[in-house]
């Protein structure tokens, strides 16, 4: 079975500084992770995804990730926060393969930016 | 596209009272599912289905029902509310071929008392 562990209940962060938010899982199958993020009183929104290829990952407004699989670490990073950029990050995991729809969630982290 | 919508947003329920949470898609997943959401929990998997007809037990199944009637629409039911049903409830939709890749609605946040 899969399981994921987010180290940091809340992240604060001034702007402009850069952030990490860490995120640790276990398996013993190759897996797919995922961040997603969510928008005060709003749903989930995918941000970025590891299937296959290249480890390094980027999202559409400057977050990446990076897959590693020795350290069996997916963390999200991003080089200058924005104040938009407070929301709660999740990250999930799944069995790699395609073989199940069943997406395992962190905790979450609460990334606070501060002007 | 209006993608995932939930009805209602808000419902405050007495305890043994029962209540059906609506999730409709308009992208024509095949994947529909309901999580709930706690604090420091994060997403837990209720129930799920792969298909119109179709359902399955996720994670934390006791206490909830589920229908899928129409590919479109996936009913969450309590039949007796419980105070530990107090929680945020989430439905979220894939196609099969990228089932991964979940689009999630805006929430029902549920207080039973």
């Amino acid at each position: 079975a899969q399981s994921v562990t987010q180290l940091d209940s809340q992240v604060p962060v001034f702007e402009e500084a850069p952030v990490e938010l860490r995120c640790n899982y276990s398996s013993s199958v190759s897996v797919y992770l995922f961040w997603y993020v969510q928008y005060p009183n709003q749903g989930l929104q995918l941000l970025l995804k590891y299937l296959s290829g290249s480890t390094l990952v980027e999202s559409i407004n400057g977050f990446e990730a990076e897959f590693n699989k020795s350290q069996t670490s997916f963390h999200l990073r991003k080089p200058s926060v924005h104040i938009s950029d407070t929301a709660e990050y999740f990250c999930a995991v799944t069995r790699g393969g395609g073989a199940t729809n069943k997406l395992i969630f962190g905790t979450g982290t609460l990334l606070a930016v501060q002007p | 596209n209006a993608g995932v919508t939930q009805t209602p947003k808000f419902r405050v329920l007495k305890t043994g009272q029962s209540m059906t949470l609506l999730c409709a898609q308009d992208m024509n997943h095949e994947y529909m599912y309901w999580y709930r959401q706690d604090p420091g929990m994060g997403l837990r998997l209720i129930h799920y289905s792969v298909g119109e007809g179709t359902t399955a037990k996720g994670e934390v199944p006791d206490g909830y029902n589920v229908s899928r009637l129409k590919k479109q629409n996936f009913l969450l039911g309590l039949e007796s509310a419980a105070p530990s049903q107090t929680s945020v409830y989430f439905c979220a939709s894939s196609l099969r071929d990228r089932r991964n890749e979940q689009f999630f609605g805006p929430g029902t946040r549920l207080t039973v008392l």
